[in-house]
């Protein structure tokens, strides 16, 4: 079936530094969307790509979607102790309409 | 615009119990998924449902899962005779009628704990 991976898995930073996680599929996507979780807490959507090639921008975040439709990736520049949290992307691809999500990369950041 | 709800919020049941999971999408949204996310994993898609219809439950275990999105009220997961492995947070998110592919909202989540 249809899997997205993504990595790392996990990342550690010093405040300041900057923070990618990179995610991708087995399948070709329809379009992407990236999540976070704080600790303890719920998926909150953040953005969703859908053009192939499409870059998009929020304050500090940049995401990406490849050419193929088959991978993205999520940068944070300057990290801050409020990007505490596991970041996912999930796809929709194949078959179906259902929403894969990826493995996640659970972020520290360090004061 | 309240959001997503769902209770409880955390479900404590010994083995062999029913645990019901309940959720209230946002208003408007007749698209209701469930996922299960076990302790430092990611979400594992389990059903879709719309309006007294099930649309995808490929995720679903076999046995002792169940799912529904009545007419009215809230859509219910019910776990029969629970194990141990049933442990996990169960999420629910909703999204607008006519709008599959665009972002879900999810509420708190149901934490489940088997004893």
């Amino acid at each position: 079936g249809q899997q997205v991976m993504q990595i790392p898995q996990y990342q550690h930073v010093q405040e300041g530094e900057d923070f990618t996680t990179y995610c991708n599929s087995s399948t070709t996507l329809s379009n992407i969307q990236w999540y976070k979780q704080r600790p303890g807490g719920h998926p909150v959507f953040l953005i969703q790509l859908v053009k192939s090639g499409e870059v998009k921008k929020q304050k500090r975040l940049t995401f990406q979607f490849g050419e193929a439709k088959k991978n993205s990736s999520l940068h944070i520049t300057a990290t801050q102790t409020t990007d505490v949290g596991t970041y996912f992307c999930a796809g929709i691809g194949g078959a179906t309409n259902k929403l894969i999500f990826g493995t996640g990369t659970l972020l520290a950041v360090q004061p | 615009n309240a959001g997503v709800m769902q209770n409880p919020r955390h479900l404590v049941r010994r083995r062999g119990q029913e645990a019901r999971l309940r959720c209230s999408p946002m208003k408007g949204h007749s698209h209701v998924y469930w996922y299960r996310q076990l302790p430092e994993e990611g979400l594992k898609f389990m059903v879709y449902l719309q309006k007294e219809n099930i649309i995808d439950e490929s995720g679903m275990p076999k046995e002792r899962f169940s799912a529904e999105f009545p007419k009215e009220g809230p859509s219910i997961l019910r776990i029969q005779q629970v194990v141990r492995g049933d442990s996990a947070a169960y999420f629910c998110a909703s999204s607008p009628p006519d709008h599959e592919g665009y972002e879900q909202y999810f509420g708190p989540g149901t934490r489940l704990t088997v004893t």
